[in-house]
């Protein structure tokens, strides 16, 4: 079935540690977006990409970094520099930029 | 500022009523509002969009209804079931040069026996 995949649901890290969230779709589509969600708070958009090896920033882009290197993959880098980045993050892609949202099942990340 | 507001934050209902959650919104130019449901520690799933021009769409036990002028949206869920035990997403996207979505912080819904 297509259909977005993320990995790893669960992920705990250390301070100061970089961590890497993977995204791959097969759906054929050409946008993809990762979103940050927080209790109480509506998804806040980190970065997009509406083409391979093109990305922009989000909202709150400060402390992540991306990559677009193919079509079905779109990994999300949460740095030592982002302060506060235990939250659930979202990957999400659509056939055109916005269109309806196709999202992946969520990783949760926790900084111990 | 273009925001999104939903109301309740969370309500509890019991199996088999029906219930209404409602979403205001502040956005402009406006282009399309979704809802999208939200299973607990799962991706967000659309479940009806709507234009300028439409008043209410259905899916379902699902009908979603909107008031351009007021900028105002309703999801009503009839006869609910445990299975929609959820938080649902009001999500409007604005008519731009590259066009902007702006999500609601939903509505938590819990059907209890």
């Amino acid at each position: 079935d297509g259909g977005i995949t993320q990995s790893p649901k669960y992920l705990f890290r250390k301070e100061g540690q970089n961590v890497t969230l993977s995204c791959e779709q097969n759906l054929n589509h050409d946008a993809m977006y990762w979103y940050r969600q927080d209790p109480g708070q509506g998804l806040r958009l980190i970065y997009y990409s509406q083409i391979v090896n093109d990305f922009q920033k989000g909202d709150i882009a400060e402390g992540y970094s991306v990559s677009r290197e193919k079509k079905e993959s779109f990994p999300l880098t949460v740095t030592s520099a982002q302060k506060n980045p235990t939250a659930f993050y979202l990957c999400a892609s659509s056939i055109v930029t916005p269109g309806e949202l196709f999202f992946g099942e969520g990783s949760r990340l926790t900084v111990l | 500022k273009n925001q999104v507001e939903q109301s309740p934050q969370s309500l509890i209902i019991l199996e088999g009523k029906n219930c209404t959650l409602q979403c205001n919104y502040t956005v402009s130019p406006f282009s399309n509002l979704r809802w999208y449901k939200q299973d607990t520690g799962r991706g967000p799933v659309s479940l009806t969009i709507m234009t300028f021009s439409e008043n209410t769409k259905s899916n379902g036990r699902y009908t979603a209804t909107l008031d351009a002028d007021t900028k105002q949206s309703s999801l009503h869920i009839t006869a609910s079931q445990l299975s929609d035990s959820a938080s649902y997403i009001c999500v409007v996207t604005m008519k731009t040069s590259y066009d902007k979505v702006i999500f609601g912080p939903g509505t938590s819904l819990s059907v209890i026996p």
